[in-house]
C-alpha cells in the first residue's frame, strides 16, 4: 500500500542549531502539506505546496523556517535556528488534488530541541 | 473562519461497549469531513471520508454521519477493543483554502479489557 514517507522518525537538536526533514509523498500526488503538531492538539498547516509551487505558508515563521519541492515531488522543511518552542510533531500529508479529495498523513518527526 | 470542536476530550470504557464520538465545525460550506487515528508518537491514519453530499460512511465497525445544517459529525465505534484505543481527529477543510485541514483538538480514547 502506498505511504507517505518522512525521515527522521525522531531528531534531537540544541537550539540555534540547524535541522532539517524530508518528506516523499505518495506517487502521483499533486499537493503536499506539511503540518505542526504540538502535544495535546491538532494539527495545524505550515505550508501547502500544489506541485513545485507555494499555494499557503501563510502560518510559516518564515524568518527561521523554509520548505521547497524543488521537482513537484519530495520535500524539505529546515529550520534555522532552531528555538526551544520549535519541539513538536512535524507532519508531512499529501492528495491527488488541492481540493475534495481524502488527505493522507505520513509517520511524523519528533522534534525536540534542547 | 472554520473552528472545530471534539467533546469529550478524554473517554474511557470497558471492552464491548458502543460509543460515540462528537465533532463540531461553525462555517457549514464544507466540501467533505475527515476522520482520523492517531497512535502515540505516531502520525494520522486516515479512518472515513465523507463528502457534503453524504449523510453516513461506513468502514468495519466505524460509522461516520454527516449533518451540515448543524455543523456536526459523529463517529461511532461498536463493540470497543483494547486496540480501538488512540486519539480520534476530525478535520474540516479551510472555509479559505480548501485544501488545508483544520483539526480539532482530538478525542483519547481508552478502551480497558
Amino acid at each position: 500500500e502506498a505511504e507517505v514517507a518522512q525521515s527522521p522518525r525522531y531528531k534531537i537538536t540544541e537550539k540555534s542549531q540547524a535541522v532539517a526533514f524530508w518528506c516523499d509523498p505518495i506517487s502521483g500526488h499533486a499537493t503536499l502539506y506539511w503540518y505542526r503538531q504540538i502535544l495535546g492538539q491538532g494539527p495545524e498547516l505550515l505550508v501547502q505546496f500544489q506541485d513545485e509551487s507555494v499555494v499557503d505558508d501563510s502560518q510559516l515563521p518564515k524568518d527561521r523556517f523554509s520548505a521547497e519541492r524543488l521537482k513537484g515531488v519530495d520535500s524539505t522543511l529546515k529550520i534555522q535556528p532552531a528555538e526551544l518552542g520549535d519541539s513538536a510533531m512535524y507532519l508531512c500529508a499529501s492528495s491527488l488534488m488541492e481540493v475534495n479529495t481524502e488527505a493522507f498523513f505520513g509517520q511524523g518527526t519528533r522534534l525536540t530541541v534542547v | 473562519k472554520q473552528e472545530v470542536t471534539q467533546i469529550p476530550a478524554a473517554l474511557s470504557v470497558p471492552e464491548g461497549e458502543n460509543l460515540v464520538l462528537n465533532c463540531s465545525f461553525t462555517d457549514s460550506a464544507i466540501y467533505n469531513l475527515q476522520w482520523f487515528r492517531q497512535d502515540p508518537g505516531k502520525g494520522l491514519t486516515s479512518l472515513l471520508l465523507i463528502q457534503s453530499s453524504q449523510r453516513e460512511q461506513t468502514s468495519g465497525r466505524l460509522n461516520a454521519s454527516l449533518d451540515k445544517s448543524s455543523g456536526r459529525s459523529t463517529l461511532y465505534i461498536a463493540a470497543s477493543q483494547p486496540g480501538d484505543s488512540a486519539t480520534y481527529l476530525c478535520a474540516v477543510p479551510s472555509s479559505s483554502n480548501t485544501g488545508k485541514l483544520i483539526f480539532g483538538q482530538g478525542t483519547t480514547l481508552q478502551v480497558k479489557p
